[in-house]
């Protein structure tokens, strides 16, 4: 079946750098793959969408990358600041006939002032 | 707009009772869908609806159903409460059915379940 791996472990970096998350897939290529932010007690909030062939998307300080080949797509997050602090989800839409969202566990991202 | 709004956002049952989530979006999205939220296992889409009248089951449907009357409310019933159906749950729409393929979801933010 098709899984989504994140890092599991939190990723912490200093206020101004940017951040790098990583979301691997294995198995079915997707058509499409979806990044979404969650803060605590909160419901996520859709970021970013990249298409299996679009390279790379960007929106203002992110900036996402998908590379077929790695069965990869990366997130980053350039000049972050402490308010960039949340949890991270990707998420893999297959390509084909069953197009549901599969869902990876998320990546918590803490950035120190 | 108010988005999606989901109540209650705490709620706690005895084993056995029944309850209904209730979800609203004032969006006009054709989209819904609820999920449920737990440590280890991600988001896990339980119901969805396409439009009014038109539900089917996602991939943990059993021991919860749901309606579509209208294209605003999209509510889930649980018929009787257990343990394992502790939990956060969201609901979330989307402007068309383009959601099953690429469009972004709008979530609400959460309704806490706990069944003792």
């Amino acid at each position: 079946s098709q899984k989504i791996e994140q890092n599991s472990e939190a990723l912490n970096i200093q206020e101004g750098k940017t951040a790098t998350l990583t979301c691997n897939y294995t198995n079915y290529s997707p058509a499409y793959l979806q990044w979404y932010r969650q803060d605590p007690g909160r419901g996520p909030v859709f970021l970013l969408l990249i298409r299996e062939n679009e390279k790379e998307k960007r929106k203002e300080r992110l900036k996402v990358t998908f590379d077929t080949t790695l069965k990869q797509s990366l997130f980053h997050i350039t000049a972050s600041q402490p308010a960039d602090s949340a949890t991270y989800l990707c998420a893999l839409v297959r390509a084909g006939n069953n197009r549901k969202l599969i869902w990876g566990l998320g990546t918590s991202l803490a950035v120190n002032p | 707009n108010a988005g999606v709004t989901q109540t209650p956002k705490f709620q706690v049952l005895k084993t056995g009772q029944s309850m209904t989530l209730q979800c609203a979006q004032d969006m006009n999205h054709e989209y819904m869908s609820w999920y449920r939220q737990d440590p280890g296992m991600g988001l896990r889409l339980i119901h969805y609806s396409v439009g009014a009248g038109i539900t089917d089951q996602g991939e943990v449907p059993n021991g919860y159903n749901v309606s579509r009357s209208t294209t605003e409310d999209f509510p889930l019933r649980l018929l009787s409460a257990a343990p394992s159906q502790t939990s956060v749950y969201f609901c979330a729409s989307s402007p068309e059915n383009r959601a099953l393929y690429t469009g972004e979801l709008f979530f609400g933010e959460g309704s806490r379940l706990t069944v003792l």
